[in-house]
């Protein structure tokens, strides 16, 4: 079975740190994404990319297609960022509209 | 606003009972999806669609149906609910093919006693 593996599990923060999420994956992909959920919320769409790096405000994602591996970064880090950040990856190939998800990263920010 | 509508936000079923989660998208997209959602595990996919008239099992469908006779319109249907299908769940849709981002909706958060 094709694995996403997110590590950490759980991190906590103080406010103003700069945090990293990772994502790894086991084989090709057509694209990776990084999802938000608050507490209680729905799934937001904050990234998808199959190459290189994207940034949206204090949020930047990378991947590394070589080494299967993608990072979210989240500079300057505020309460507001509590959330699980979900990574899901749709598989090249037949079906590639198919997402699966890793498991999320619970992240909290200490003001 | 343009997007994914789930309702309801929370129901609680007796064991035994059906109802139908519905999901609507004004997007024109292809492809619509139901998962699931649980603690210590990922988003699970249950049923899929790929266009009107067109439906797939996804990793969990036991226990769950569904149609899609139009393009905006995905309704998951409970037939006897269980405690074991307790749980969140999210209707997601995306265009077909690679490049496309996926809109998710707000969830439906189910209890079943």
């Amino acid at each position: 079975k094709n694995e996403v593996e997110q590590s950490p599990q759980n991190l906590t923060a103080q406010e103003g740190e700069f945090i990293t999420i990772n994502c790894s994956y086991s084989v090709g992909i057509s694209a990776l994404h990084w999802l938000q959920q608050h507490p209680g919320g729905g799934i937001v769409s904050l990234f998808m990319l199959s190459s290189g790096k994207k940034k949206h405000g204090r949020l930047i994602a990378t991947i590394n297609i070589q080494e299967k591996h993608s990072s979210l970064h989240i500079t300057a880090s505020h309460p507001r960022d509590s959330a699980v950040y979900i990574c899901a990856v749709s598989y090249s190939g037949a079906g590639s509209y198919q997402l699966t998800f890793g498991k999320g990263t619970k992240l909290s920010v200490i003001p | 606003n343009a997007g994914v509508t789930q309702t309801p936000k929370f129901q609680v079923l007796k064991t035994g009972q059906s109802m139908t989660l519905q999901c609507a998208q004004d997007m024109n997209h292809e492809y619509m999806s139901w998962y699931r959602q649980d603690p210590g595990m990922g988003l699970r996919l249950i049923h899929y669609s790929v266009g009107a008239g067109i439906t797939d099992q996804g990793e969990v469908p036991n226990g769950y149906n569904v149609s899609r006779s139009t393009t905006e319109d995905f309704p998951l249907r409970l037939l006897s609910a269980a405690p074991s299908q307790t749980s969140v769940y999210f209707c997601a849709s995306s265009y077909l093919g690679t490049g496309y981002g996926y809109t998710f909706g707000s969830g439906t958060r189910l209890t079943v006693v």
